[in-house]
């Protein structure tokens, strides 16, 4: 499994947009990108998954650089609502194995 | 839209105790997973499930632990004797593709031990 590491909290104001960058130097040719969201005592939430270039859907934006030892979900306009931990997890095509590190805490200030 | 869904959603026992945890997964889903989290604590994986058996286990998924498929619509996961340290939130997940990792949660299981 490849290493991520991110943030481990950022602060923001209701309508500013969020970057949250992970950095997985070591990430293999079949691996995958994935953002999932998680609110206090629910589970997690996919967001938004990617292997190169940018992608984008109704709720982020991922851009993925092309030595691929990095990302960044890109939240567009925050609420109050997005306070969250925003995690990061690359995996490879075939293995089921997907842990979660400790992500990123972001708090949306009014 | 579809949903795991996940019982109990508390669940309170005492140590030494049998406790099964219950999932059913989004219906056309074939990749099964267990994952828990203690209080302020990751997201760990437990366990993964497919075609009937275990596909990958993590260390946390010791011999007190097991998983079951026991009908169409079922997932389950069985502590034979908890302990204090067990307690935590369980979450179940599945997933349609082995080939990303998008997963679909439950709300999960909270799980008390006393």
């Amino acid at each position: 499994l490849a290493k991520t590491t991110q943030p481990i909290s950022m602060d923001s104001y209701e309508g500013q947009e969020v970057n949250i960058t992970c950095s997985h130097n070591n990430i293999a040719t079949n691996d995958y990108i994935t953002w999932y969201q998680q609110f206090p005592s629910q589970g997690p939430r996919f967001i938004i998954q990617g292997y190169k270039t940018k992608v984008t859907n109704e709720v982020a934006s991922l851009f993925i650089p092309a030595d691929r030892k990095s990302s960044t979900l890109s939240l567009p306009r925050v609420s109050l609502s997005d306070t969250a931990v925003y995690y990061c997890l690359v995996g490879e095509g075939n293995d089921y194995k997907l842990s979660f590190g400790a992500g990123t805490t972001v708090t949306v200030r009014a | 839209e579809p949903e795991v869904t996940q019982t109990p959603s508390h669940q309170v026992t005492q140590m030494g105790q049998e406790v099964i945890l219950r999932c059913v997964p989004i219906s056309n889903h074939l990749y099964f997973y267990w994952y828990r989290q203690i209080l302020g604590q990751k997201v760990e994986f437990l366990v993964s499930f497919y075609n009937n058996e275990i596909s990958e286990k993590s260390e946390i998924f010791d011999d007190q632990f097991s998983v079951e498929r026991p009908d169409g619509s079922n997932f389950t996961l069985k502590i034979r004797s908890t302990k204090l340290e067990d307690s935590a939130m369980y979450f179940c997940a599945s997933s349609t593709r082995a080939l990303t990792g998008e997963l679909f949660f439950g709300e999960g299981s909270r799980l008390t031990v006393l």
